[in-house]
């Protein structure tokens, strides 16, 4: 069946350092990816999301590259601050965009 | 717009009793969806409703079930609580059924005792 693996968390970075948060997917058909954020006390609110190949999402300083060749979706930002500290989920919809599948999510910790 | 909304946001429970959770979408949205979020299992598809059907089931037991009303808004009921069924349930709404965002809601945050 469709999967997605993240990176263990937790990612605890500096204000103003560069993350990268790494996804890979396995699916049988051409899913769209998306990355969501999660803060604490909250539900889930979409970040960013992408529906074919070398697509590029972005939102709020955040990009994320559909890699069909690498089956990746990694989630890179160039200078986090204090308030991106949040849990990430990266997920498929393996072309049936109301059942996700989701990674387990990486916490992320931004210090000053 | 309004957001998703889900009611109620806190609930406690003792083991046997049920519980119903309710949801309502987006305005306009049709497809609405469940997910079980647990710090053990992570975020796990429930079910999904489209124009007042059950169209996609996830590998949970039967004692959990769902209904969706003619206005889109839908509810999910919990038979029998387990200790296990302690989780954050969250509701997604959406336009349509493929190729479409999904919208969370705040989550209902379900305790069993």
């Amino acid at each position: 069946g469709d999967s997605v693996t993240q990176m263990e968390g937790p990612v605890t970075l500096s204000e103003e350092a560069f993350l990268t948060i790494n996804c890979t997917y396995t699916a049988t058909g051409y899913p769209s990816l998306f990355w969501y954020v999660q803060y604490p006390g909250e539900g889930l609110q979409l970040l960013l999301k992408a529906t074919k190949a070398d697509d590029k999402g972005s939102n709020k300083g955040f990009e994320a590259t559909y890699r069909k060749e690498t089956t990746s979706f990694h989630l890179e930002k160039g200078s986090v601050q204090v308030s991106d500290s949040a849990v990430y989920f990266c997920a498929s919809d393996a072309g049936t965009a109301s059942k996700l599948t989701f990674g387990t999510g990486t916490r992320l910790q931004v210090t000053l | 717009k309004a957001g998703v909304t889900q009611t109620p946001r806190y609930l406690i429970k003792t083991r046997g009793q049920q519980v119903t959770l309710s949801c309502s979408p987006i305005s306009g949205h049709r497809s609405v969806s469940w997910y079980q979020q647990t710090p053990g299992q992570g975020l796990q598809f429930l079910f999904e409703y489209f124009s007042e059907t059950q169209r996609n089931k996830g590998n949970f037991p039967g004692r959990f079930s769902g209904r969706q009303f003619s206005n889109s808004r839908s509810e999910m009921n919990v038979s029998t609580l387990e200790l296990g069924d302690s989780a954050l349930y969250l509701c997604a709404s959406s336009l349509g059924r493929f190729s479409d965002t999904q919208y969370f809601g705040p989550g209902t945050r379900l305790t069993v005792l």
